[in-house]
């Protein structure tokens, strides 16, 4: 099986304009959830889906949005972007609830806000 | 949110084994323990999780207090390639709401020495 992808890889933006990245689970997989990794914050959890209900948000302002689809990718976005949004996004999927399964992790989305 | 307590940095001998500690007194009846590991420019891997017995698989085993307060992951011979920065994480069940993603701590270091 293919692993978890996310697109694009790397992306520079500037401040003021919007982002969407796009990540496909694991074939089968319904939950996806999507984390921000910087090196002051380490990693922290944005939110999480399951078969196409956000279940769980993180302590993020609502400029950061996201959703899932029917085919369980999901797309996350981030509106008026700030120099601070420049981090690795990552994405995460699990075939059942996470909760107590593990989490198959993309390569992630590097972010880059000048 | 319960939270874990892990050293920031730890040495070790390859073809040793490797016991990486972590603490959480707050830790719930129903939380899970999950241990990830993420290798420089990757993103985190899934290394184990237990809830109350102590569990094994491939890469580790994880021994859990009879009190839960704390955790120990086992690296049974370590090797180069197992130098990393290992999460514990503690995961809550889905309560209908607030973050109940996995909350990463800032981990442990581990430094393999050949």
């Amino acid at each position: 099986k293919a692993g978890v992808t996310q697109t694009p890889r790397y992306l520079i933006k500037t401040r003021g304009q919007q982002v969407t990245l796009s990540c496909s689970p694991i074939s089968g997989h319904r939950s996806v959830s999507w984390y921000q990794q910087t090196p002051g914050q380490g990693l922290q959890f944005l939110f999480e889906y399951f078969s196409e209900t956000q279940r769980n948000k993180g302590n993020f302002p609502g400029r950061f949005s996201g959703r899932q689809f029917s085919n369980s990718r999901s797309e996350m976005n981030v509106s008026t972007l700030e120099l601070g949004d420049s981090a690795l996004y990552l994405c995460a999927s699990s075939d059942r609830d996470p909760y107590y399964n593990e989490q198959f992790f993309g390569p992630g989305t590097r972010l880059t806000v000048l | 949110d319960a939270k874990t307590t892990q050293p920031n940095s730890m040495e070790s001998n390859e073809e040793e084994p490797v016991h990486l500690p972590c603490n959480h007194s707050t830790i719930s009846g129903t939380d899970y323990i999950h241990w990830y590991r993420q290798l420089p420019s990757q993103g985190p891997e899934y290394v184990i999780h237990g809830l109350t017995s102590n569990v094994n698989n491939r890469m580790a085993s994880l021994a859990i207090a009879e009190d839960r307060k704390s955790s120990t992951l086992i690296l049974h011979r370590a090797t180069l390639r197992d130098a990393a920065v290992y999460y514990c994480i503690l995961r809550s069940p889905y309560s209908g709401g607030g973050a109940d993603g996995l909350t990463f701590g800032k981990g442990t270091h581990l430094i393999i020495q050949p």
